[in-house]
């Protein structure tokens, strides 16, 4: 079992703020990591999946980065709307196996 | 392109009865996990299917079973129900087994409520 933690737990900002947010995870045995927006009463969608150290992805104002060496990815969204409100979850996997946070909620005050 | 639905999207059930919820899966995919996130909690992996057999568990006792069709869909059984599997269920589908970077499209997940 994948202990994979995420930070903070939730999150309010004001419309136009830049915010960020970690997902911790082993280091060792690593193989990919992935990134989902959830919003409330949807499917959770799939943002980015990441496997080389020092990999950064971006889509529009999204953008995560990855530190295999140390365990540790970042979730970038630049001028925040009330629309980026939701949960977002990491996940790293192994195999067939995907080890999930338990998700940074974010709530964009207009 | 249609994506993964699954049905039904609540339920509630009393401790000791089964129940089962179905899951199709995106067009194009063979491959089902099936996940459980309890309250405050991230999803756990239960348990997934490839080409109709199972393939990789976690760490769900046998109580938890489940099926996949010639068509890829599935379904997720639970007998003797608990009260503390009281919880959303989610299906997710990926287009074949190629490694850990395969990315895995989900549901909007089953609300099950045991009381």
């Amino acid at each position: 079992i994948l202990n994979v933690e995420q930070s903070p737990q939730s999150l309010h900002v004001q419309e136009g703020d830049s915010t960020n947010f970690t997902c911790s995870f082993p280091s060792s045995n690593f193989y990919a990591l992935h990134w989902y927006r959830w919003e409330t009463a949807k499917s959770p969608e799939a943002l980015f999946v990441m496997t080389l150290n020092g990999d950064e992805k971006k889509k529009g104002r999204i953008s995560a980065t990855l530190n295999t060496k140390e365990g540790y990815s970042y979730l970038y969204i630049k001028g925040s709307q009330p629309e980026d409100s939701a949960t977002y979850l990491c996940a790293s996997s192994t195999g067939n196996q995907f080890y999930f946070g338990t998700g940074t909620s974010l709530t964009v005050i207009p | 392109e249609t994506g993964v639905t699954q049905s039904p999207t609540h339920l509630i059930k009393t401790r000791g009865q089964q129940v089962t919820l179905r899951c199709s899966s995106q067009s194009g995919h063979n491959t089902v996990s099936w996940y459980q996130q309890a309250l405050g909690q991230g999803p756990q992996f239960i348990f997934q299917y490839y080409r109709e057999e199972e393939n990789g568990r976690g760490n769900f006792p046998p109580r938890f079973s489940g099926l996949q069709f010639p068509n890829y869909s599935s379904e997720l059984n639970v007998n003797a129900l608990e009260l503390d599997d009281s919880a959303l269920y989610l299906c997710a589908s990926s287009a074949r087994i190629t490694g850990p970077q395969e990315t895995q499209y989900f549901g909007p997940g089953t609300r099950l409520l045991v009381l």
